[in-house]
């Protein structure tokens, strides 16, 4: 699977939007970006994916790069409860994702 | 609740102890996936399923290391003669079918296992 490059962290201020970035030089025209996240004591969780359009959800949304070399995931206003580690994941097959180690990122209050 | 559910949640055991974990996963899902996770990092993927065949497994799945999936429904994940170095989390997860990459996996809340 291609790599993606995350920051390791982000401050986000409570009920602000939060861009979450991530890079993918190398990704192929069969991968899919996805994106997961993990609170505390949790196992992943989906949140978005996509492969060329800009995609949105009840949770987030994801803004991709004309090239497709770049994503951002975007929490349109950020709670306490989005505090986790979010990752940025490219899949080709159907099989095991390749997590990295994310973004943690911080809400305050 | 409906989702993927992991016994035990916790698990202590002294080193050289065989334990055994379980994964029931979501009812019509035919993929079922293992991954380890250590402190700080992401989760990595150890071994697949679909339905009762096991099709894939990591180099980190050494040979004291068993997954099973009898009937293609729930799944053990046996470690046998456990060293410190196991000690992790273990999520399961699994899937419905899908067409390339577009395919969403749906985890588990983890056993914690400490290696004493």
């Amino acid at each position: 699977d291609a790599k993606t490059t995350q920051p390791n962290s982000m401050e986000s201020n409570e009920e602000e939007p939060v861009h979450l970035p991530c890079n993918h030089s190398t990704i192929s025209g069969t991968d899919y970006i996805h994106w997961y996240r993990q609170l505390p004591s949790q196992g992943p969780e989906y949140v978005i994916h996509g492969l060329t359009s800009n995609v949105n959800n009840r949770m987030a949304s994801l803004a991709i790069a004309e090239d497709r070399k770049s994503s951002t995931l975007i929490l349109h206003r950020a709670t306490l409860r989005d505090a986790a580690v979010y990752y940025c994941i490219l899949r080709a097959g159907a099989n095991n994702l390749f997590f990295g180690t994310g973004t943690r990122l911080t809400v305050i209050p | 609740d409906t989702g993927v559910s992991q016994d035990p949640r916790h698990k202590i055991t002294k080193r050289g102890q065989n334990v055994t974990f379980r994964c029931d996963p979501i009812s019509e899902h035919n993929r079922l996936y293992w991954y380890r996770q250590t402190l700080g990092q992401g989760p990595e993927f150890l071994t697949y399923f679909q339905n009762e065949a096991q099709l894939e497994k990591s180099r980190l799945l050494s040979n004291r290391f068993s997954a099973e999936r009898p009937k293609g429904s729930f799944s053990t994940l046996e470690i046998q003669r456990t060293e410190q170095g196991d000690s992790a989390m273990y999520l399961c997860a699994s899937s419905q079918p899908s067409s390339g990459g577009a395919g969403t996996q749906y985890f588990g809340p983890g056993t914690r296992l400490t290696v004493l």
